[in-house]
């Protein structure tokens, strides 16, 4: 089974709409962030989680809300969704005492219609 | 803030051909270095990293990196590629302390037969 498992893989919505994707991990790392892939800009940081009390912005986080419910699940909200957050997200997670490397889940391809 | 450029945005080459893919980066303080690869339709994967210590790194799948602080590069070599190291590939760039990762805007490296 995947170590870091992201739903809906795939998810067609309307403008408005509020959605939900879900991230899951059973690496049992603290660290947990959300990404968006678009073509041409590579990967851009949403939010991030240290802990389950420590949440913090990234680089583009509005029009997003994050929550993480447990040290394994870490969600992405898109209240109001919009045609500009069409993309490719990414959940990654990462232990934040051992290691330096990022574990990417496959991704939730996203369009807002 | 540091960040990352990425030079080509496509590198097409020859199966069994030499390759270089180039990072550039920019911080006033030491630096981590990352190359991820994105297979088709698959989430990111680490290939190789420089944390300290021997400025040439060696990664998975006969990739290597050098790293050059005086020219802020870190640019990625294999001597001979193969049709399945078709995929995007994303350098990227942290900090001692580790916050977060910040990643260039990816190069897709297309072997042809």
């Amino acid at each position: 089974d995947a170590d870091v498992t992201q739903t809906p893989r795939n998810r067609i919505t309307k403008t408005g709409k509020r959605i939900m994707l879900e991230c899951s991990q059973t690496k049992g790392h603290d660290r947990m962030y959300w990404y968006r892939q678009d073509p041409g800009l590579g990967l851009r940081l949403i939010y991030y989680s240290f802990d389950v009390k420590d949440i913090n912005k990234g680089e583009i986080s509005d029009g997003y809300s994050v929550s993480r419910q447990a040290q394994a699940k870490f969600s992405l909200s898109l209240e109001s969704a919009i045609p500009n957050q069409t993309a490719l997200y990414f959940c990654a997670t990462r232990d934040g005492f051992s290691t330096d490397t990022q574990y990417f889940g496959p991704g939730t391809r996203l369009t807002v219609l | 803030a540091q960040s990352v450029t990425q030079l080509d945005s496509q590198v097409p080459v020859f199966e069994e051909a030499p390759v270089e893919l180039r990072c550039n980066y920019s911080s006033s303080v030491s630096v981590y270095l990352f190359w991820y690869v994105q297979y088709p339709n698959q989430g990111l994967q680490l290939l190789l990293k420089y944390l300290s210590g021997s400025t040439l790194v060696k990664g998975i799948n006969g990739f290597e990196a050098e790293f050059n602080k005086s020219q802020t590069s870190f640019h990625l070599r294999k001597p001979s590629v193969h049709i399945s190291d078709t995929a995007e590939y994303f350098c990227a760039v942290t900090t001692s302390g580790y916050s977060t990762l910040t990643f260039g805007k990816g190069t897709m490296l297309l072997v042809s037969p």
